[in-house]
C-alpha cells in the first residue's frame, strides 16, 4: 500500500526558514518524480516543485523558485522542501504528492494528507 | 502558463441525478502521443484530493464506473451519472503537460 506522510509545517516568522518532509512507502521511490503542491484557504490548488527519480531534473512555480529548494534521499525513501525567506502568502497546507508512473511528468495518483504552514508574525 | 477554468463553480445536486463539470485550458493537453494530460480529482471535505480520471478518459483504479471523462484538446468534461452522497466535495481539473502544472479553480459538489 502507498503512503506519503508530510512533516514540519509549523507557524514560522516571515522571513523564516522551513524544511518539510515526505516519507513514502510502498512502491520503489527511486524511480517516481515526486512533486509538491499547496492550498491556500479558499484558493485554487497550486503545483510548488517537481523532483524527478535519481534527484535531477527539478522545477519549481515561479512564486518559490530561488526560495524553496526540492531534494530527495532515497535511501531514506524521503523529499524534501526547503523554504526559505518565507513570506505571508506562503501560508498554506502543503502536499507530497506521487507520479502515477515512473520516469517522467504525470498525473499524481497518491497524495499525503498534508502539513499545515503558517506564516505570520 | 496553461490557465485551467472550471464550471460550474457550484454544484447542488439531487441523489441519483447526474452531474457534469466542464474544464477549459488555454492551451491544447493533447501530446504528440495522442493522450490529454489531464487528471479530474475528488477532494472530500478534510481531505487530500484522490486521483478520479487520467489522461482524460480513464478511471483511475477503485474509481466507481458512475464517474466518466471526455473531452480532448482544450475541452473537457467530468460527468457523475447518478449523484450519490459520497461525491460530495470540490472537484479538480488539473493539466499534466508540463510544468508549471496547473488546476482549475474546483467545483464544489452539494446534495440537495
Amino acid at each position: 500500500e502507498v503512503q506519503l506522510l508530510e512533516s514540519g509545517g509549523v507557524l514560522a516568522e516571515p522571513g523564516g526558514s522551513l524544511r518539510l518532509s515526505c516519507a513514502a512507502s510502498g512502491f520503489t521511490f527511486n524511480r517516481y518524480s515526486m512533486n509538491w503542491v499547496r492550498q491556500a484557504p479558499g484558493k485554487r490548488l497550486e503545483w510548488v516543485a517537481i523532483i524527478y527519480g535519481g534527484g535531477s531534473p527539478t522545477y519549481y512555480a515561479d512564486s518559490v523558485k530561488g526560495r524553496f529548494t526540492i531534494s530527495r534521499d532515497d535511501s531514506k525513501n524521503t523529499v524534501y522542501l526547503q523554504m526559505n525567506n518565507l513570506r505571508a502568502d506562503d501560508t498554506a497546507i502543503y502536499y507530497c504528492a506521487k507520479d502515477r508512473i515512473p520516469d517522467g511528468l504525470f498525473e499524481f495518483d497518491y497524495w499525503g494528507p498534508g502539513t499545515p504552514v503558517i506564516v505570520s508574525s | 502558463d496553461i490557465v485551467m477554468t472550471q464550471s460550474p463553480l457550484s454544484l447542488p445536486v439531487t441523489p441519483g441525478e447526474p452531474a457534469s463539470i466542464s474544464c477549459r485550458s488555454t492551451q491544447s493537453l493533447l501530446h504528440s502521443n495522442g493522450n490529454n494530460y489531464l487528471a479530474w480529482y475528488l477532494q472530500k471535505p478534510g481531505k487530500s484530493p484522490q486521483l478520479l480520471i487520467y489522461l482524460g478518459s480513464n478511471r483511475a483504479p477503485g474509481v466507481p464506473d458512475r464517474f466518466s471523462g471526455s473531452g480532448s484538446g482544450t475541452d473537457f468534461t467530468l460527468k457523475i451519472s447518478r449523484v450519490e452522497a459520497e461525491d460530495v466535495g470540490l472537484y479538480h481539473c488539473m493539466q499534466a503537460l508540463g510544468t508549471p502544472i496547473t488546476f482549475g479553480q474546483g467545483t464544489r459538489l452539494e446534495i440537495k
